[in-house]
């Protein structure tokens, strides 16, 4: 059973890049057997899709925020992290670290969520 | 890539049934049965109710039910409880490994 735990600044500044990592326990980073993704939430709005990343080092993002977002993992210290550049106040959210299963099309586990907010 | 439409909100009783709807194109829920669907409570992570459109996870009562006709899906809660109060999102499968979200329904047990 993998556990996710997110961790990262919970304030940034506008134009600065957002980073957050999230931890895994219970499974390998380096498995085939599963996506590594990020979600967010706006206060009170609905759930986005930020992207994904696969063992092979194969990425997969929103096209909304592509030219924006990097995903990538660390395996010596198995996690996996998003950055985010050029935020401004709408990046604001809760992000969740999200990870589904290689051969599931739908999100298996989730970590607690972060709340970042982005404000000068 | 649009978020699917849901309503802001819908309500039943206790012991009656609800239906959400999640309306999206071809491109994404009426293009593959990948639709699943998420039960949030405040300050919670989301947790899956239903996936594959119409499959539960184990330790998902069977008073949530989930289908598809064309580009809507529906998730239907039978026997209203009131833990059911909760947000609920529907996600679909959008291809080249991509999801899109629902904006979410409110649902209130009354």
């Amino acid at each position: 059973q993998l556990q996710l735990q997110e961790s990262g600044p919970g304030l940034v500044k506008p134009s600065e890049t957002l980073s957050l990592t999230c931890t895994v326990s219970g499974g390998s980073i380096s498995s085939s057997s599963y996506y590594w993704g990020w979600i967010r939430q706006p206060p009170g709005k609905g759930l986005e899709w930020i992207g994904s990343i696969y063992y092979s080092g194969s990425t997969y993002y929103n096209p909304s925020l592509k030219s924006r977002v990097t995903i990538s993992v660390d395996t010596s210290k198995n996690q996996f992290s998003l950055k985010l550049s050029s935020v401004t106040a709408a990046d604001t959210a809760v992000y969740y670290c999200a990870v589904r299963r290689s051969h599931h099309v739908f999100f298996d586990y989730w970590g607690q969520g972060t709340l970042v907010t982005v404000s000068s | 890539q649009s978020a699917l439409t849901q309503p802001r909100s819908v309500s039943g009783s206790p012991g009656q049934s609800v239906t959400i709807s999640c309306t999206g194109t071809s491109s994404d829920v009426g293009g593959y049965n990948y639709v699943s669907w998420y039960q949030q409570h405040p300050g919670k992570a989301p947790k899956l109710m239903i996936y594959d459109v119409s499959k539960r996870p184990s330790g998902v009562p069977d008073r949530f039910s989930g289908s598809k006709s064309g580009n809507t899906a529906s998730l239907t809660i039978s026997g209203l409880q009131a833990e059911d109060e909760a947000d609920y999102y529907c996600c679909s499968y959008a291809g080249s490994y991509s999801f899109v979200f629902g904006g979410g329904t409110k649902l209130t047990v009354l």
